[in-house]
């Protein structure tokens, strides 16, 4: 079955810029879309189709997507935005769906 | 506001049997596909099962095939997943989650319930 491969985590301190990224044999020919998920709650749509934002997501929070990776972007990195982030595809079976292992963001 | 509501979490042995049940308002239930999405204590998360809008297309993951049982009743704008044969690995929360479907004919989940705690254990 499909998989979707992320580091595990990720460090950075209060302002920089941290990337998140995210690798499948699909990508090239599907949209990667990105989940974040604070501890203790429900996940969250962060950005869909490869680089869009839902509505009420800060525009420093962006994505991208080449070949077989796709990057979730977070610029300019709070401790707000200290969470687990996943990545989501469809499997090649178009009733499955796929999340990455996830990637822990730590701001500090 | 749209919004899922899940229930039905408990304490059950191994072995046993569980229904969840994820009460939708706000939109048009009937009109999207729904998810089950699962998450065991400390680890990421896990794709359960999909039924379409109307009913007549599910999948499920392999390792619960045959076990669980995703259905809707629109009647009741309620999705639900009926579990047997539990494993003491199932212990999770599960989460319900509306599915979006992009203008390239994609799907995503765009909305999540807050989840119910299921534990499996003697």
């Amino acid at each position: 079955s499909y998989e979707l491969t992320q580091a595990p985590s990720v460090s950075v301190s209060p302002g920089q810029t941290a990337r998140i990224t995210c690798s499948g044999d699909a990508l090239p020919k599907k949209y990667a879309y990105w989940y974040q998920q604070k501890s203790g709650q429900a996940p969250v749509l962060v950005i869909y189709e490869d680089s869009k934002r839902p509505a009420g997501i800060p525009e420093r929070i962006s994505g991208s997507s080449s070949g077989t990776m796709a990057t979730l972007t977070i610029s300019g990195a709070q401790v707000d935005d200290e969470a687990d982030y996943y990545c989501y595809s469809t499997d090649s079976n178009a009733y499955h769906r796929v999340f990455g292992g996830g990637t822990k963001l730590t701001v500090l | 506001q749209v919004k899922l509501v899940e229930s039905g979490g408990s304490v059950v042995q191994p072995g046993g049997s569980l229904r969840l049940s994820c009460v939708a308002s706000g939109f048009t239930f009937r009109t999207h596909g729904m998810n089950w999405v699962r998450q065991a204590p400390g680890k990421g998360l896990e794709w359960v099962a999909f039924i379409s809008f109307d009913g007549t297309k599910k999948g499920y993951a392999d390792s619960v095939k045959g076990r669980l049982t995703i259905s809707r009743d629109t009647s009741k704008n309620t999705l639900y997943l009926q579990m047997n044969s539990l494993r003491p690995e199932e212990t999770a929360v599960y989460y319900c989650a509306r599915e979006q479907v992009s203008v390239y004919g994609e799907t995503y989940m765009d909305v999540w319930g807050k989840g119910t705690t299921v534990t499996v254990s003697s």
